[in-house]
């Protein structure tokens, strides 16, 4: 059964705390993204992955960091240093980097910081 | 501001009847995708269009694509309760970074049975 998870899918914290969100995907796919979502907007690009130990930041990337040690997994920090960190995360994969692919999405994991 | 941007913000029709939604973007692309996605859930691939082509079609869903225009439009024919989500077109323009889309704000499309 391929396809991308992300946990938790709900996730309270205090303010001050980093915090990491977790994604996963078995579809052997290079190129991995971190996307934010707000009430009645688009998606944001956070960070993106082209390939295992390689990322580039997106238009928000300011407070948040990630890794990409194995072809799977592409973990999200959300540091205490973003202002405003409550949000919808979503995580995607795409076979390759570029927009001729489509991209695959998690369920996504909704973060309150309060 | 965001590349592009879909029109109208809400859309609610009657089960049976067509929806139509619209997307402009700013600067030339290369690829234009569209994406569904349900209430608290992640996005769904619909449609991949290239800026070659004019229309492409998928079941019920027909996009076309005007490069002179720079703008996009999904139909839906035929809609079903089942087919309430917001849609989003996302964009890759040919200076963005690889597969760096840039998504609109978002059509809510609700179908009333």
């Amino acid at each position: 059964d391929g396809g991308i998870t992300q946990s938790p899918k709900y996730l309270f914290r205090k303010e001050g705390q980093n915090v990491t969100l977790s994604c996963e995907q078995n579809l052997n796919h290079d190129a991995m993204y971190w996307y934010r979502q707000d009430p009645g907007q688009g998606l944001r690009l956070i960070y993106y992955s082209q390939i295992v130990n390689d990322f580039q930041k997106g238009d928000i990337a300011e407070g948040y960091s990630v890794s990409r040690e194995k072809k799977e997994s592409f973990p999200l920090t959300v540091t205490s240093a973003q202002k405003n960190p409550t949000a919808f995360y979503l995580c995607a994969s795409s076979l390759l980097a570029g927009g001729a692919y489509e991209q695959y999405f998690g369920p996504g994991t909704r973060l309150t910081v309060t | 501001s965001q590349q592009g941007e879909e029109d109208p913000q809400a859309l609610s029709i009657q089960e049976g009847e067509n929806a139509t939604m619209n997307c402009s973007y700013k600067t030339s692309i290369n690829n234009l995708q569209w994406y569904r996605q349900n209430s608290g859930r992640g996005l769904v691939h619909l449609i991949l269009i290239r800026s070659n082509e004019r229309e492409k079609h998928s079941g019920r869903l027909r996009v076309t694509l005007d490069t002179s225009k720079k703008s996009s439009s999904l139909l839906i024919t035929a809609s079903r309760a089942a087919d309430t989500a917001s849609y989003f077109c996302a964009t890759d323009p040919p200076e963005s970074s690889y597969g760096k889309l840039t998504f609109g704000q978002g059509t809510i499309l609700t179908v009333h049975p």
